[in-house]
């Protein structure tokens, strides 16, 4: 079991250039999650799919920000153009759909740095 | 809206001794989940223990437990005999009550440090 799989695990990059984040859900998982951490924000949700559909993408801050799920086994989370407060980690989850106490199951996210 | 608060940013103890884990919620539905997570240095998530709000005993797994007062809408985590490598953050969250289009969503507290000494 290879859990869930995100690319890649560090990023750099200059403000104003495209950033794609990239993960690969627990295959099976009907929900996949993308989440950013910041000190100064903690743990925040920025969007979430059911079988392969945003749901809710209240979380996203800008219009900068954009998700895709375009098959059951990927999930891209781009930010056009990056600014240095998009610095943080990024976190893509799964669970299984169903039962109610599925809990999530992180990967080990994404250090994106915009200088 | 869910909110969650531990208002504990950090924690000290001994190894081998219990610790608890603040985690207040607050929702007006009566149906939703409870999680906490630890964060160890390296960053990753993992799950640890859950409990519903209809469970009627409190949630058990290993060395975690739960203490979960409904009516005081707490759900503080227990670690018995603490041990090095339980020095992380560890996260409460809640899950949003089923029947929305938010269902299945974690709402997240700040975090408390944990820091195990010998």
């Amino acid at each position: 079991d290879a859990g869930v799989i995100q690319s890649p695990r560090h990023e750099v990059t200059e403000m104003g250039q495209e950033v794609t984040l990239r993960c690969k859900p627990i295959s099976g998982h009907d929900y996949l999650f993308w989440y950013r951490q910041t000190m100064m924000r903690g743990l925040e949700l920025l969007i979430y799919f059911n079988n392969n559909v945003p749901i809710d993408d209240s979380g996203m801050p800008e219009d900068r920000f954009s998700a895709k799920m375009p098959n059951a086994s990927f999930s891209t989370l781009k930010i056009q153009p990056s600014e240095p407060r998009d610095s943080a980690v990024y976190f893509c989850a799964s669970r299984e759909g169903g039962r109610s106490y599925n809990e999530q199951f992180f990967g080990p996210g994404t250090r994106l740095t915009v200088l | 809206a869910q909110k969650i608060t531990q208002t504990q940013p950090g924690m000290f103890v001994q190894e081998k001794e219990a610790v608890t884990l603040d985690c207040t919620y607050d929702t007006s539905d009566p149906s939703y989940g409870l999680f906490w997570y630890k964060q160890p240095s390296s960053g990753e998530m993992i799950f640890l223990i859950y409990q519903g709000s209809y469970d009627q005993q409190n949630a058990t797994e290993g060395r975690y437990s739960l203490n979960f007062q409904k009516a005081r809408k707490s759900a503080n985590l227990v670690i018995s005999a603490s041990q090095l490598g339980d020095s992380a953050m560890y996260f409460c969250a809640m899950r949003h009550p089923s029947g929305g289009t938010s269902y299945g969503k974690l709402t997240f507290g700040q975090g408390t440090i944990l820091t195990v000494h010998p």
